[in-house]
């Protein structure tokens, strides 16, 4: 069963431009994280966030967490080509925390 | 800095066929998960490991497919019986353990076609 929803589908957008996506998961949750995929290979994590936390930064990764919308979005400043591929959001499968639920992850393409 | 790493990196098989893959997960790195990916699909979780034991098994794993983590280091997954529907993206990945939940760290996959 999926638990997240990353919104949109696909983005296209030029290189400097900020990149925005959205994802929303239906049960409770102590942590969410973001993955990256490039296309043929296995995914890069990004970043985890905690249910105590409502903003993180990693280098030109914004990362946010509403527990109350049971939402998170993934900000993406200043895009570069390399920034093409995938990105998926992911929750703890149980409360054992240990596998993930993937959703069907966004397609971001960054045109130079 | 070794990663995790799987084997083969591609796999093409006949239906009927049974097929094995190889994780090797970061040394240090006590969990071991399985995930498989269809194109246009995030990963399914299929099973995980804390050291050899096998905790975890998702409703996707039927009676053709088996894991095993022997000694707690590598792992195999091994489908028998192949069918069309098993063509997809297997991924293994390890994380540390811990009460909390740990950044997982994912080999480039093995990617399966059953002709």
């Amino acid at each position: 069963s999926q638990q997240g929803e990353e919104d949109p589908q696909a983005l296209s957008i030029q290189e400097g431009e900020n990149a925005t996506m959205n994802c929303s998961y239906k049960t409770s949750i102590n942590n969410l994280q973001w993955y990256r995929q490039n296309s043929g290979r296995g995914l890069v994590h990004l970043i985890l966030i905690r249910s105590n936390e409502r903003e993180k930064h990693s280098g030109r990764l914004r990362v946010t967490l509403d527990t109350s919308k049971k939402s998170s979005s993934l900000l993406i400043t200043a895009s570069r080509a390399a920034d093409t591929a995938s990105y998926f959001c992911a929750t703890p499968r149980n409360q054992a925390g240990t596998a993930l639920i993937f959703g069907k992850g966004t397609t971001l393409s960054v045109s130079s | 800095d070794t990663g995790v790493s799987q084997d083969p990196r591609h796999k093409i098989t006949k239906r009927g066929q049974n097929v094995t893959f190889r994780c090797d997960p970061i040394s240090e790195h006590n969990r071991l998960y399985w995930y498989r990916q269809t194109l246009g699909q995030g990963p399914e979780f299929l099973t995980y490991f804390q050291n050899e034991a096998q905790l975890e098994k998702s409703r996707l794993l039927s009676n053709r497919f088996s894991a095993e983590r022997p000694k707690g280091s590598f792992s195999t997954l091994e489908i028998q019986r192949t069918e069309q529907g098993d063509s997809a993206m297997y991924l293994c990945a390890s994380s540390l353990g811990g009460a909390k939940s740990q950044p997982q760290h994912f080999g480039d996959g093995t990617r399966l076609s059953i002709l």
